[in-house]
């Protein structure tokens, strides 16, 4: 079976810190894979979709960014961060072209930025 | 663009039903999804509908209609554990055959005794 790992699940960093987060994959190949971002009160927000190796694709632009170094790892990264970086951010996963397929979720991570 | 639209906010009474409606707007239209989420959690998954009508699964219904861009969720006999946000997701495609799900800013349901 398939299942997403997303870690660490919560984070509290200076404003300027450098940021990394991890999603892997596992039991499945060539997934698309997702960052969401979510303030709090307020609704998911896709920041980056991949559906390859090294193929990212940004939503919005912002202080972010992602990459996709193998194909199950997805990677969110910010050299410096900012106050307004700080929610709930998400790492899902879906089939690749495959009708009707629904979003896998990550459990998250909390971030908190001060 | 793509522009989901869903209450912010409802309650209701537990043993009752609510109807929490999302209208969208997008194009290449290739799906709906309803997702709940509970504070500090990643959501779940709830329903699909990708053709006109209604889409039952034990207290959840889901319905769609495409011409008019319009989906309800329908949650019957409430308990209190549906407290919880419900997303409306649409998926669009794009070149490629590729998909993505964008999603509505949720209807935090609160239901009380």
């Amino acid at each position: 079976s398939q299942t997403i790992h997303q870690w660490p699940a919560t984070l509290v960093q200076p404003v300027g810190s450098p940021l990394s987060l991890e999603c892997t994959v596992e039991g499945t190949s060539n997934p698309n894979l997702y960052w969401y971002r979510q303030a709090a009160g307020r609704g998911l927000q896709l920041l980056f979709y991949s559906v390859g190796i090294g193929q990212i694709s940004s939503e919005v632009p912002q202080n972010l960014s992602a990459s996709r170094p193998q194909d199950r790892q997805f990677i969110l990264s910010s050299k410096k961060l900012l106050l307004s970086d700080s929610g709930f951010y998400l790492c899902a996963w879906s089939p690749w072209n495959r009708e009707g397929e629904k979003l896998f979720f990550g459990s998250g991570t909390q971030l908190s930025v001060l | 663009g793509q522009n989901i639209d869903q209450p912010t906010e409802m309650t209701a009474t537990e043993g009752a039903i609510v109807q929490i409606n999302c209208t969208y707007q997008t194009s290449g239209f290739n799906g709906l999804f309803w997702y709940q989420q509970h504070a500090g959690e990643a959501p779940t998954f709830l329903s699909y509908n990708v053709l006109d009508g209604l889409e039952e699964k034990g207290r959840f219904s889901s319905f769609l209609s495409r011409s008019k861009g319009y989906s309800y969720l329908l949650l019957k006999e409430l308990q209190m554990k549906d407290s919880a946000s419900y997303l409306c997701a649409v998926r669009s495609s794009f070149s490629g055959g590729y998909n993505k799900l964008i999603f509505g800013a949720g209807t935090r349901l609160a239901v009380h005794p």
